[in-house]
């Protein structure tokens, strides 16, 4: 079974402060995706990454899959309090399978 | 567009009650899963249907079934709950393999 460990597992910090959470693996991935889930709701797709050593901007967060494509980082610039929530990633292996695996996410509080 | 609805949000049954989540979707996704999610063990695999008219366990299908009733619905059934079974369920669709997910808003059961 493949793993992904995120870490850390929980970070609260102010309002306009930096942060990178961290997805890492032994394997390699085929891609690789990151998920934001708000309180209360199912997590929501914010991208996926294919290429080792792929870079992806999306507004104030910016995704980076590893030069060997067995781990990933989100960092996020100023963060708000809207960037609040869980941060997922997930891992689709090299083989066929179409199931990804899950990490078991990153816990970010942005206090106003 | 509704994308994927599970219904109900919320339920309480008692150890041993029988209950059937819903999901029900309309962008003509292919594959359809459940999953359910609790706190520090992150999304775990119980279901999925690579497309109508089929079904695969997944990591944790005991005390589960399914059935993929047509293209837009997936339903699980829990025949006999267990508290072990307390968690928040959720169904999520893919259009092709390794395609990003597209979750529900999630059920929230809780078995006493």
């Amino acid at each position: 079974t493949q793993l992904l460990e995120q870490s850390p597992q929980f970070l609260s910090i102010q309002e306009g402060e930096n942060l990178t959470v961290y997805c890492n693996s032994s394997s390699v991935f085929s891609s690789l995706q990151w998920y934001r889930q708000e309180p209360g709701e199912g997590p929501v797709l914010l991208v996926t990454v294919v290429t080792g050593g792929e870079v992806k901007k999306l507004k104030r967060l910016t995704f980076q899959f590893g030069d060997a494509r067995k781990d990933s980082s989100l960092h996020i610039t100023a963060a708000q309090p809207g960037d609040t929530g869980l941060y997922l990633c997930a891992g689709f292996s090299s083989g066929g399978s179409y199931i990804p695996t899950f990490g078991r996410g990153t816990s970010l509080i942005v206090h106003p | 567009n509704a994308g994927v609805t599970q219904t109900p949000k919320f339920q309480v049954l008692k150890t041993g009650q029988s209950m059937t989540l819903q999901c029900a979707q309309d962008m003509n996704h292919n594959s359809m899963y459940w999953y359910r999610q609790d706190p520090g063990m992150g999304l775990r695999l119980i279901y999925y249907s690579a497309s109508e008219g089929t079904t695969d366990k997944g990591e944790v299908p005991n005390g589960y079934n399914v059935s993929r009733l047509n293209k837009r619905e997936f339903s699980l059934r829990l025949e006999s709950a267990a508290p072990s079974q307390t968690s928040v369920y959720f169904c999520a669709t893919q259009e092709r393999g390794k395609e990003g997910y597209t979750f529900g808003s999630g059920t929230r059961l809780t078995v006493v």
